[in-house]
């Protein structure tokens, strides 16, 4: 099967920098997702690594280390509207095609 | 911007009713997923579906559930039998073959079940 462990929230203050978390167990490790989810909404994708290093797209960056199954996502500039769920999740191919499992979530509250 | 859309956007069934959940992904996606989320609680995977076949399922997808591509446009799930534990919002993600080695899930908004 498949595990992902990640902080089940985090607080910081507007402006600052964030990092959460994500380790992994999963067998058929193809790639580690992250992905923002507001209350009420669909999960939206944010980046993936699939080769360890560091993955920048704006103010977020996501890095991966595949030998120790361990990744994070650092959010820079910390604006109120970050404050959501981020999930991490593995992309997984064990017995038959692709599938995405998710970890419990991280909840980022943003103070002013 | 293309989106995946689901239907209904919230629907309440009594408990062993059978319900259909309805989904138009993306028109050029070949992928096709079936997630649910217990409120407050994580993502879970239910199936994937590839080429008209189920490529993947969870634990959670027994015989209750069952997806069908019934024509070109439209991905349905479907629970047979509905229980209280099966309250949920149930997303449909979709992918390309570029998206799918990126990692990326293209959600729709969600149908959220409530089993009374």
């Amino acid at each position: 099967g498949q595990s992902l462990e990640q902080p089940s929230e985090v607080t910081a203050v507007e402006g600052a920098i964030v990092q959460i978390n994500c380790t992994y167990q999963t067998s058929g490790f193809y790639g580690l997702s992250w992905y923002q989810q507001h209350d009420g909404g669909a999960p939206t994708f944010l980046s993936y690594n699939a080769l360890d290093g560091l993955e920048e797209t704006g103010r977020f960056s996501s890095f991966l280390s595949r030998s120790d199954s361990y990744g994070y996502l650092l959010l820079q500039e910390l604006q109120m509207k970050d404050s959501a769920s981020y999930f991490c999740a593995v992309r997984d191919r064990s017995t038959g095609g692709f599938k995405t499992i998710f970890g419990a979530g991280t909840r980022l509250f943003v103070k002013a | 911007e293309p989106e995946v859309t689901q239907t209904p956007s919230h629907q309440v069934t009594q408990m062993g009713q059978e319900v259909i959940l309805r989904c138009v992904p993306i028109s050029n996606h070949l992928y096709f997923y079936w997630y649910r989320q217990i409120l407050g609680q994580k993502v879970e995977f239910l199936v994937s579906f590839y080429n008209n076949e189920i490529s993947e399922k969870s634990e959670i997808f027994d015989d209750q559930f069952s997806v069908e591509r019934p024509d070109g446009s439209n991905f349905t799930l479907k629970i047979r039998s509905t229980k209280l534990e099966d309250s949920a919002m149930y997303f449909c993600a979709s992918t390309t073959v570029e998206t799918t080695n990126t990692g990326e899930l293209f959600f729709g908004e969600g149908s959220r079940l409530t089993v009374l």
